[in-house]
């Protein structure tokens, strides 16, 4: 069973840098899929915010990108999140999911972390 | 403002029928496969359907999907209290070059 697991701090200063990781157990990141993540603010929608396969090709949201660094480490078979110059518009649940990219859906999350954006 | 429409809420009664609209265009659904998302409240979405109308394992056939032109819906038959969640559309937009998602439809089941 293909498990994810967010970590990371539950609270960020503005204008500073969200940095999570997504532990993946169940399923080697380095046999295919991409892994994403997606964000859903205190009671509003889902947003995607990018992918990444395990070879580092990555996309992004483009409202997002100047912002956004996804990485990928085989070895520990854990991808990682960085958003930069946060603000309180970018507090949110932060989820990892494994993304099946073509058919555009993502089929394992994790359970997901909130994220705070406040001094 | 998403770039997928869905109606805020729908209600039906225990054992009726309900089904949610997901409106888009060319660009996304038009051209691209559908995926519908149940979030339980304070739980994490969950894959309910995939490319338009398929069901991974473990999800029961009492949930249906379909997709004509730019616009895309869920069915539910047999509605249970359990079924009372937060309901999204996704699917690629080949403009934005983005996973979108629709704002989300609360089911209430009456």
């Amino acid at each position: 069973q293909v498990q994810l697991q967010e970590s990371g701090p539950g609270l960020v200063k503005p204008s500073e840098t969200l940095s999570l990781t997504c532990a993946v157990s169940g399923y080697s990141i380095s046999s295919g899929y991409y892994w994403g993540w997606i964000r859903q603010p205190p009671g509003k929608g889902l947003e995607w915010i990018g992918s990444i396969y395990h070879s580092g090709s990555t996309y992004y949201n483009p409202s997002l990108k100047s912002r956004v660094t996804i990485s990928v480490d085989t070895s520990k078979n854990q991808f990682s999140l960085k958003l930069s110059s946060v603000t309180a518009a970018d507090t949110a649940v932060h989820y990892c999911a494994r993304h099946t990219s073509g058919y555009d859906f993502l089929d394992y999350w994790g359970q997901g972390t909130l994220v705070t954006v406040s001094s | 403002q998403s770039v997928l429409t869905q109606p805020p809420s729908v209600s039906a009664a225990p054992g009726q029928k309900v089904t949610i609209s997901c409106s888009g265009s060319s660009s996304n659904i038009g051209s691209n496969y559908v995926s519908w998302y149940q979030q339980l409240p304070g739980t994490a979405p969950k894959l309910l359907i995939y490319e338009n109308n398929k069901r991974p394992s473990g999800i029961p056939d009492r949930f249906s999907g379909s997709k004509s032109g730019t616009s895309a819906t869920l069915g539910i038959t047999g509605l249970q209290t359990g079924d009372e969640a937060d309901y999204y559309c996704g699917t690629w937009d080949s403009s934005l070059s983005a996973v979108v998602f629709g704002g989300g439809t609360k089911l209430t089941v009456l």
